[in-house]
């Protein structure tokens, strides 16, 4: 079955940085590609998707990437501030009834 | 809009007995899928209701998990008896009909078996 790899567990990054959030999948039908931040004690909340037929999606300080031949996909934070410290995960699904999830990436941002 | 509810937000129990979650999708969302983080490791897959119908239980995992969506809108996740191993958190998402996978997330049940 569909497995997603995600790197790295943990980012520390200073104010204003960037940072980057890789993942790989493993199933070249997998189409559709959603982040998600979960604060601490909180839902996890979808932040940026991005389907198969397109390269590359932006909205205001975050990005997402795919690259289909490679089976990877990535986050970009740019300007980094401390309220984007959170557990990112990525997830990748192949149908429409699952999303297979990374294992997550915590995210601090120290002032 | 409101958004996923979940009930109860954190469950202590001993093995053996028996605990009930619930989950209230955002109105008019027809799929629903619960999903479980056990620590430090990634959210898995239990199942999908389409409804009232179960469209993919492939992640259950075993018979002491028993989901129902009676009449298509709320869902209850039994576990029965509870084992060490059932303990993470258990999340609740739904999504809309036109856009079965962009799911929305509600805040989670921690469960603990002692």
């Amino acid at each position: 079955g569909e497995n997603v790899e995600q790197h790295p567990s943990t980012l520390s990054v200073q104010e204003g940085d960037s940072a980057v959030i890789k993942c790989t999948y493993s199933d070249s039908a997998s189409n559709y590609f959603p982040w998600y931040k979960q604060e601490l004690g909180k839902r996890p909340q979808l932040i940026i998707d991005i389907r198969s037929n397109v390269g590359e999606k932006k909205d205001q300080r975050i990005a997402v990437t795919l690259n289909k031949t490679a089976k990877h996909f990535s986050l970009h934070i740019t300007e980094t501030q401390p309220e984007d410290s959170a557990v990112y995960f990525c997830a990748a699904s192949i149908r429409t009834d699952k999303l297979i999830f990374g294992t997550g990436t915590r995210l601090q941002v120290f002032p | 809009e409101a958004g996923v509810t979940q009930f109860p937000s954190h469950s202590v129990i001993e093995k053996g007995q028996t605990v009930t979650l619930r989950c209230d999708p955002i109105s008019g969302h027809d799929n629903l899928y619960w999903y479980r983080r056990v620590m430090g490791k990634e959210i898995k897959f239990l199942l999908h209701f389409v409804k009232e119908s179960k469209q993919d239980e492939s992640g259950m995992p075993n018979n002491r998990f028993l989901a129902e969506r009676t009449g298509g809108t709320y869902s209850t996740l039994k576990v029965q008896p509870a084992e060490l191993e059932d303990s993470g958190v258990y999340f609740c998402a739904s999504s809309q009909p036109g856009s079965p996978d962009t799911q929305y997330f509600g805040p989670g049940t921690r469960l603990t078996v002692l």
